[in-house]
């Protein structure tokens, strides 16, 4: 098993442009998650899913969008980043409510 | 709302030390509580988790603890060694239904050969 996976690992957008990060992985995991961490903040949840075709709204949504059509993936887009948009991201998968396993980060930089 | 704090945010011990690392939290009523470990540039590797019914965990040189009534846990390192110089986080688990955690912003351990 891959575990879970980020891509791209780093990234710089101009403010205004979108992008999507993506998050797959290989554990037939109902629960994905993601977060994204500041210094000396912790993580925060941005959105999370409970299963494919279900998506939730976490602590700081706003100017994500999520969806999840398939078990596997869970992409997060950035509809028009903003330098408050600088972070890095976290996604998370796990089979129950008790667990997380994290992917390595996507980090990103908007200028 | 939910609020977790760690103290300190950064802590220096000479190899062989035992140390405490602390966690509080605001609201009492969570389901669980999980510690985690982050190297520098990487992702999140969980150590313990402690359910809100339990009062420790244990893993080899660590031990958890939690005292829900009071929003505290700590985490017990033994017999530091340089490769536990990491981040350590905890976080918050608010019930068993969207697995949603808060965490903590951290503590970031350097243990000196």
């Amino acid at each position: 098993n891959a575990g879970v996976t980020q891509t791209p690992k780093f990234q710089v957008l101009k403010t205004g442009q979108s992008m999507t990060l993506q998050c797959a992985q290989d554990m037939n995991h109902e629960y994905m998650s993601w977060y994204r961490q500041d210094p000396g903040m912790g993580l925060r949840l941005i959105h999370y899913s409970v299963g494919a075709g279900i998506t939730d709204q976490g602590e700081v949504p706003n100017g994500y969008n999520v969806s999840r059509s398939t078990t596997e993936d869970f992409p997060l887009r950035l509809l028009s980043a903003a330098p408050s948009q600088t972070s890095v991201y976290f996604c998370a998968s796990s089979p129950n409510p008790y667990e997380q396993y994290f992917g390595p980060g996507t980090r990103l930089t908007v200028t | 709302k939910q609020e977790v704090t760690q103290i300190p945010a950064a802590l220096s011990v000479p190899e062989g030390e035992n140390l405490v690392l602390n966690c509080s939290f605001t609201d009492s009523a969570i389901y669980n509580l999980q510690w985690f470990r982050q190297d520098p540039g990487k992702g999140l590797t969980s150590l313990l988790l402690i359910q809100s019914s339990q009062r420790e965990q244990t893993s080899g040189r660590l031990n958890a603890s939690l005292d829900k009534s009071s929003g505290r846990s700590t985490l017990y390192i033994a017999a530091s060694q340089p490769g536990d110089s990491a981040t350590y986080l905890c976080a918050v688990r608010r019930d068993n239904a969207g697995n949603m955690l808060t965490f903590g912003g951290g503590t970031r351990l350097m243990v000196k050969p």
